[in-house]
């Protein structure tokens, strides 16, 4: 069965504080995206990881990918309220066919 | 390039009624993607074109549920009749085979 996990499902963090959200998934896949979703919103691509040990970073936010061990990581370094949101990890496991995780709901506290 | 184009962005129909969804691709894009969002159920891959070619429709909920994409640039989402547990927000999103790009969404709610 293809899955993807992510966890925490719900994050409360300080301003300033760093922390990393978690994203494993079931079986073989070298392609993971990263979605932001605020609240009556779209997703927002953040991220496109393709390749084992790919990292990219955006401002206050790293990703990472690890293929062998089926993990992604989404750090957030010294938040801010803006990034108060739900990002989600999606995986590829075939045929452009994306598997979202359920999703980590964010909320940075001032 | 104005993204992917849903309309309606809000639907409120009855029970019973038919209803469309309607999606613009971002140009040139190749793949086009239907998902369903659900508090309970999260986000869900209904069907998926390729170069207007359905190739995916597994994860369509029963035959209520149709798509069409009669060209590159407009796809359709019909429910026929639709109930109220189809209540959700729709979105389609379109793939350069690199990434996909999400449109607006329409906020569906069956009474």
């Amino acid at each position: 069965e293809l899955k993807v996990e992510q966890n925490p499902l719900f994050l409360s963090m300080q301003e300033g504080k760093n922390y990393t959200i978690y994203c494993n998934y079931s079986t073989t896949s070298d392609r993971l995206y990263w979605y932001r979703q605020d609240p009556g919103k779209s997703l927002e691509s953040l991220f496109v990881l393709l390749s084992n040990g790919a990292v990219k970073q955006e401002g206050r936010l790293m990703a990472s990918l690890d293929t062998k061990a089926r993990l992604s990581t989404l750090h957030i370094t010294a938040a801010v309220h803006d990034l108060s949101a739900t990002y989600f990890c999606a995986v590829d496991f075939g045929n452009e066919k994306l598997t979202f995780g359920t999703g980590t709901r964010l909320t940075i506290i001032p | 390039d104005a993204g992917v184009i849903q309309s309606p962005r809000h639907e409120v129909t009855e029970m019973g009624q038919e209803v469309t969804l309607r999606c613009k691709p971002i140009s040139g894009h190749n793949s086009l993607f239907w998902y369903r969002q659900t508090m309970m159920r999260g986000l869900e891959l209904l069907i998926y074109f390729n170069n207007n070619v359905p190739i995916d429709d597994s994860g369509m909920p029963e035959d209520r549920f149709s798509a069409k994409m009669p060209n590159a640039s407009f796809s359709t989402l019909k429910i026929q009749p639709s109930e109220p547990r189809d209540s959700a927000v729709y979105f389609c999103a379109s793939s350069n085979s690199y990434e996909q790009y999400f449109g607006p969404g329409t906020r569906l709610t069956v009474t």
